[in-house]
This record gives structure tokens, sequence and C-alpha cells, in this order.
């Protein structure tokens, strides 16, 4: 099983906000930065967030992150049809001396 | 423009080696952080190993410690992984990526696949 943990998948229609979380620990989230990616069906996956709530250049500003404590979150917002994909939070684990993902949230567009 | 092509994969019986190379180009190749991540068919990703841009220290998951090794060069501004010992469980599509570590992976390769089988 994956060391940050994900719900499996999450849902919403056109428009709807969505909220995808990701819970790990002190030795992960609670101290290092957490990191998103977007992987749409059968691409290479893309940075979504980086540093826990920085957008890079070319992502729209639809998608938010945000971290409290151990736990962090990817927020949705006027959801499209092209968000259809897989989403992953990751973070540098001290403990481990690597870096941890989440199993992944399928994400569908009703 | 920023990019990193992989390349090497192939058919392997398990017990092989395969070694596969990621070029990379449109970047300072030596000022940049490296990682190896892969994702075995139907499943999520998976951090394989993460070289800094000095390649002075080396990690690796546990599940491929002791079998994989990863390195760069700099002048060449390539990427290498080899690995020894593969296991059926080891096939997967093989991404490099550009960062990793504490900090965002920020540019990924379109993938080379593995397959381990007799």
């Amino acid at each position: 099983q994956s060391v940050l943990t994900q719900s499996p998948s999450a849902s919403g229609t056109p428009g709807q906000r969505v909220t995808i979380s990701c819970s790990g620990s002190r030795s992960n989230i609670g101290v290092n930065y957490v990191c998103w990616y977007q992987q749409l069906p059968g691409t290479a996956p893309k940075l979504l967030i980086s540093r826990n709530d920085q957008r890079p250049s070319g992502v729209p500003d639809r998608f938010s992150g945000s971290k409290s404590g151990t736990s962090a979150s990817l927020a949705i917002s006027g959801l499209r049809s092209e968000d259809e994909a897989d989403y992953y939070c990751a973070a540098w684990d001290d403990n481990l001396r690597g870096l941890a993902f989440g199993g992944g949230t399928k994400l569908t567009v009703l | 423009q920023v990019h990193l092509v992989e390349s090497g994969g192939a058919l392997v019986k398990p017990g092989g080696s395969l070694r596969l190379s990621c070029a990379a180009s449109g970047f300072s190749f030596s000022d940049y952080h490296m990682t190896w991540m892969r994702q075995a068919p139907g499943k999520g990703l998976e951090w394989i190993s993460y070289i800094p841009n000095s390649g002075a220290f080396k990690y690796y998951a546990d599940s491929v410690k002791g079998r994989f090794t990863i390195s760069r060069d700099n002048v060449q501004t390539s990427l290498d992984l080899q690995m020894n010992s593969l296991r059926v469980e080891d096939t997967a599509v093989y991404y490099c990526a550009r960062g990793g570590g504490f900090d965002a992976m920020d540019v990924w390769g379109q993938g080379t696949t593995v397959t381990v089988s007799s």
C-alpha cells in the first residue's frame, strides 16, 4: 500500500468544485512540500501543483493546492470534462529517505 | 524546448539486465536533480530513484535497492538506470523526470516500456 493515502475515486459534474485529499504523516507531508500530478489517460504525468500551493506556468487557476498538518488537498473548481484523469500527491519522506506517493485518485466528470 | 527522451525498454527474462537511458535537452542539465519513476500496468506511480545535480548521492526505493543503479553524465546530458536481477514485478513503463527529492518533478519524458517475462 502507498505511504500517502488518497481516496481511489472522486466525481463531479461540469462546473462543480471537487476536492481530492491526501493524508500522510509527520515524516512526509508534516515537514516537506507536497506536489500534485495529473495523469490523463495514456499520457505521462504532468506537474499540477508544487510546494503545497504553487501553480506552474500554464496550469489554470481552477486548480489549487493546500496543506494543513499532515494532510493536503487539491481543489478543482469549474470542473470540465478534460479534467477527467488520475491525480497523485507526493512528498519526500524523511524516514524512508525517498519520495512517497499516494495511490492516486481517479476523477470522473459525470 | 525542454525535452526528456527515454530509451532502452525491452522484453527481458527474469534475472536478466537492462540499461535505460534518458536524453535531456533544452535546459542546463547539470543544474537539475533527476528522478526515475515507473508505473506498472493499471497501477499508480512509483518512485524508483533520485540523483542530485552533482551526482554525489543516490537514493533508491526499497523495491529496487541493490538491483538498480542510477547514474548521470552532465557532459552528455544523460541519465541512466542500470537494472539487474530483473523480476516479473519490475514490468512497467519507466519515466525519467526533471527534479525530485524535496521539490517537484516539472518535466517528464514520454516513458519506455520494460517487460519482464519468461
